[in-house]
């Protein structure tokens, strides 16, 4: 089983709807969970970070993390074009220690 | 907004050269790392570095890899005798040593083929 699973998708969705991205993980040693935007051959980008379970908000992005299940979500309202991208989970076990990551899932918003 | 820059953006080399690839993390931060990416797959971790040493690495870093901080700025991934399976994206990142969350902070990434 691979420590960190992500449906690589591809996602399409129509400008203004919510997307849900979801991640499993097997290894209970992670506390830490991320979100990276990427677009194409670029660095991931740093978009919401969690510590272990319960929810985060940030504008139009919320992160989800139950640790009960070892699932992760991310959703995006009201999404743009803008948000087509790659988006990638990450965990860790500790604070600084080196991040785990899904394989991405590719997310296209239409006009 | 402070950020992590790399250089060169793309490195081409021929299979059995040395090449070396240079980060200049945030200001301040204190933890280092290098991650890479091969075309169409996960990002994957290759080393950590805190305190002028290696904290972590992975079976990728083997004895072809090293990593130095040879001044107060640079962060440099070097691979000695490059093979083909190493052309691939390798990412820079640093984080504070100050947040108690993970927020590592990525370069724009290194491009290396190695023909």
């Amino acid at each position: 089983q691979k420590e960190v699973e992500q449906d690589p998708g591809p996602l399409s969705v129509p400008e203004g709807a919510i997307v849900s991205l979801n991640c499993t993980y097997s290894n209970s040693a992670f506390q830490y969970f991320m979100w990276y935007r990427q677009y194409s051959r670029k660095g991931p980008e740093l978009l919401m970070y969690t510590y272990s379970s319960g929810n985060k908000e940030d504008g139009r992005f919320t992160a989800q993390v139950d640790k009960s299940s070892k699932y992760i979500s991310l959703f995006i309202r009201d999404s743009q074009p803008s948000d087509s991208a790659t988006y990638l989970c990450a965990m860790s076990a500790s604070s600084y220690g080196k991040l785990t990551f899904g394989q991405g899932t590719i997310l296209t918003v239409h006009p | 907004e402070p950020e992590v820059t790399q250089t060169p953006s793309h490195q081409v080399t021929q299979m059995g050269q040395e090449v070396i690839l240079r980060c200049v993390p945030i200001s301040n931060h204190l933890y280092f790392y290098w991650y890479r990416q091969i075309l169409g797959q996960k990002v994957e971790f290759l080393v950590s570095f805190y305190n002028n040493e290696i904290s972590e690495k992975s079976e990728i870093f083997d004895d072809q890899f090293s990593v130095e901080r040879p001044d107060g700025s640079n962060f440099t991934l070097k691979i000695r005798s490059t093979k083909l399976e190493d052309s691939a994206m390798y990412f820079c990142a640093s984080k504070d040593g100050i947040t108690s969350y993970n927020e590592q902070f990525f370069g724009p990434g290194t491009r290396l083929t190695v023909l």
